[in-house]
């Protein structure tokens, strides 16, 4: 079964920094998600990714699948990206393995 | 608009009493599947279909049950709630599998007591 970090567990950022939050995972996958999740609990998809790099908005997710490990970055970032941010992995119909998400607070 | 719809997002209950979740989506998706989530141990799936008709355990599916007759609903049943599924529940679709983009309902949190 696939084993998924996340790094860091906790980020403290001032409001405009750059941010990446790491993803590595154990076994290969077919595809990686990033996911979002705010204090009211609500989770939202932000990216799906099988290789190569996405971007939407301030948001850039990266994958190389060699290296089995993907990022998430935010460029100027807000106090409204605070929230817990988590990575999936899957492997065709195999059930999703999640980290344990990375918790943000972005301080003005 | 486009959405998974989970009733309710809160309840309190006693232990043993029978209760059921319901997921509904909107997108007319194949895939769906239930998760609850819990401090330091993050997502976990419970169950998950396919299709109508077809479902499967996940990882952690004692003292759940799941039905899917139609294409739209995948409710969630405990027979009979203990304390340890106190947790905070997600149902989730999308149009044909895990590797593809995934639509979250707005969570239900359950306390069994």
């Amino acid at each position: 079964k696939n084993e998924v970090e996340q790094s860091p567990q906790n980020l403290t950022a001032q409001e405009g920094e750059f941010i990446t939050i790491n993803c590595s995972y154990s076994v290969g996958i077919s595809a990686l998600h990033w996911l979002q999740q705010h204090p009211g609990g609500g989770i939202v998809s932000l990216f799906m990714l099988s290789s190569g790099k996405k971007k939407h908005g301030r948001l850039i997710a990266t994958i190389n699948i060699q290296e089995k490990h993907s990022s998430l970055h935010i460029t100027a970032s807000h106090p409204r990206d605070s929230a817990v941010y988590i990575c999936a992995v899957g492997k065709g119909n195999t059930p999703l393995v999640f980290g344990k998400g990375t918790r943000l607070s972005v301080i003005a | 608009e486009a959405q998974v719809t989970q009733n309710p997002r809160y309840l309190i209950t006693v232990t043993g009493k029978k209760l059921t979740v319901t997921c509904s989506q909107n997108m007319n998706h194949e895939y769906m599947s239930w998760y609850r989530q819990d401090p330091g141990l993050g997502l976990r799936q419970i169950y998950y279909s396919m299709n109508v008709e077809v479902t499967d355990k996940g990882d952690v599916p004692e003292g759940y049950k799941v039905s899917r007759k139609e294409k739209r609903n995948f409710p969630l049943i405990l027979e009979s709630p203990s304390p340890n599924q106190t947790s905070l529940y997600f149902c989730a679709s999308s149009f044909q599998g895990p590797d593809q983009p995934q639509h979250f309902g707005d969570g239900t949190r359950l306390s069994i007591l």
